[in-house]
């Protein structure tokens, strides 16, 4: 069974300008949760899809957004990049509340 | 607010000794899981092991065992004979039952010494 699948894995971007990460969970995961993670501020939670529904979101402003389409693929979208979004963006998925996440391999966004 | 804490930046081991990691969680919850994860360089956080909080019974995974201590609110990882392989950050999670969102701690650098 294929894993988490994250697209791209290496993005470089300037300031000023948004981009669009992608994850592909595990077929038959309908939950997708996105991750930040940086060497100052660690993992953070960004946000949790479940059934193309936002359930849950962390403490990040409106410039991080996301949806999931039906097949369950998500996509998290940045807006007017900044230099502090230079971070490993990771994507998790999983089965059900009980079950535990996968994670891919992530997304390197480098803003210059 | 839920936080977990990592006190240990580093840790080295030699191969086939064991080491533990330690690492406290504050919660006012009741009913939680919490994780170890492994991030080799290759990126991919691989999920070692897990506690629900309302098993009194550490768990086990093979070379990998926990110390949960739910009054204490301590959830340590113990790598018994460690191998080469087993060198990574690790990082300890908590997660309330119900809810998918993980919250981490900074995570500890595990060096495995030949």
């Amino acid at each position: 069974k294929a894993g988490v699948t994250q697209t791209p894995r290496y993005l470089i971007k300037t300031r000023g300008q948004q981009v669009t990460l992608s994850c592909s969970p595990i077929s038959g995961h309908r939950s997708v949760s996105w991750y930040q993670q940086t060497p100052g501020q660690g993992l953070q939670f960004l946000f949790e899809y479940f059934s193309e529904t936002q359930r849950n979101k962390g403490n990040f402003p409106g410039r991080f957004s996301g949806r999931q389409f039906s097949n369950s693929r998500s996509e998290m979208n940045v807006s007017t990049l900044e230099l502090g979004d230079s971070a490993l963006y990771l994507c998790a998925s999983s089965l059900a509340f009980d079950q535990p996440q996968h994670f891919g391999d992530g997304t390197r966004l480098s803003i210059l | 607010a839920q936080t977990v804490t990592q006190s240990q930046p580093e840790m080295s081991v030699q191969e086939a000794e064991t080491v533990t990691l330690s690492c406290t969680y504050d919660t006012s919850e009741s009913d939680y899981y919490l994780f170890w994860y492994k991030q080799p360089p290759s990126r991919q956080m691989i999920l070692v092991i897990r506690q629900e909080a309302y098993k009194q019974q550490n768990a086990t995974e093979n070379r990998f065992s926990v110390n949960f201590q739910k009054a204490a609110k301590s959830f340590s990882l113990k790598i018994s004979d460690s191998q080469l392989g087993d060198a990574a950050m690790y990082f300890c999670a908590y997660r309330v039952t119900g809810r998918r969102a993980l919250t981490f701690g900074s995570g500890t650098r595990l060096q495995v010494q030949p």
